[in-house]
């Protein structure tokens, strides 16, 4: 089945720098690859999406790309401020028949330093 | 946006009872997830419910375990069966995010924190 690769597992920043988390997937099927944001005792929250179609897609300051051909993808944050710390989860739809499955990396822990 | 609600938002069981959660969605959908999220780690994916079909478990979960209804396209409950303190964790529902366009939805509900004593 799918396996879905989050790394790092922490990242600390500094403000106004920029970010950078990457996932691996490991079926070439998957095609859709979403990105959730949570935050401490909340539900995650989507932020931004990629289908497999496209190699990049960017919304204000965040931005993923996908490279198909060596089944990764990236998110990458900039001008980082301090609300964008918290836990981000990538995932892959893993297709399975007619039902799609949506897998979740570990998760990384992202923390802007003042 | 799309709302989802989920019922309890947490309990506190005994060990070999069971707990239903309710999961409710202001929209119908086709697929809705159903998670596990142990404190500080990711999700794992317990099953995915289709209206009028069974559920499709994944790997280390089984049906007698965590028996899943979805009568309607709005609706699921997953019960946690026979509870141990190992299933201490939060249950959340979720729908799939590529029905919507936005980022502003709401595409998991707020969860259901159990805990078994």
């Amino acid at each position: 089945g799918e396996n879905v690769e989050q790394h790092p597992s922490t990242l600390s920043v500094q403000e106004g720098d920029s970010a950078v988390i990457k996932c691996t997937y490991s079926d070439s099927a998957s095609n859709y690859f979403p990105w959730y944001k949570q935050e401490l005792g909340k539900r995650p929250q989507l932020i931004i999406d990629i289908r497999s179609n496209v190699g990049e897609k960017k919304d204000q300051r965040i931005a993923v790309t996908l490279n198909k051909t060596a089944k990764h993808f990236s998110l990458h944050i900039t001008e980082t401020q301090p609300e964008d710390s918290a836990v981000y989860f990538c995932a892959a739809t893993r297709p399975v028949n007619r039902d799609d499955k949506i897998i979740f990396g570990k998760g990384t822990r992202l923390h802007i330093l003042p | 946006s799309a709302v989802i609600s989920q019922k309890p938002s947490r309990d506190i069981c005994q060990r070999g009872t069971s707990l239903t959660i309710q999961c409710q969605v202001d929209s119908q959908v086709t697929m809705m997830f159903w998670y596990r999220q142990q404190p500080g780690q990711s999700l794992t994916l317990i099953a995915t419910a289709n209206q009028g079909s069974e559920a499709t478990y994944e790997s280390g979960f089984v049906i007698d375990k965590f028996p899943i209804s979805r009568p309607n396209l709005t609706f699921s409950t997953l019960t946690v069966s026979n509870m141990s303190p190992e299933d201490s964790s939060i249950y959340l529902c979720s729908v799939d995010p590529r029905r919507s366009s936005s980022y502003n939805e709401q595409f998991f509900g707020p969860g259901t924190r159990l805990t078994v004593l």
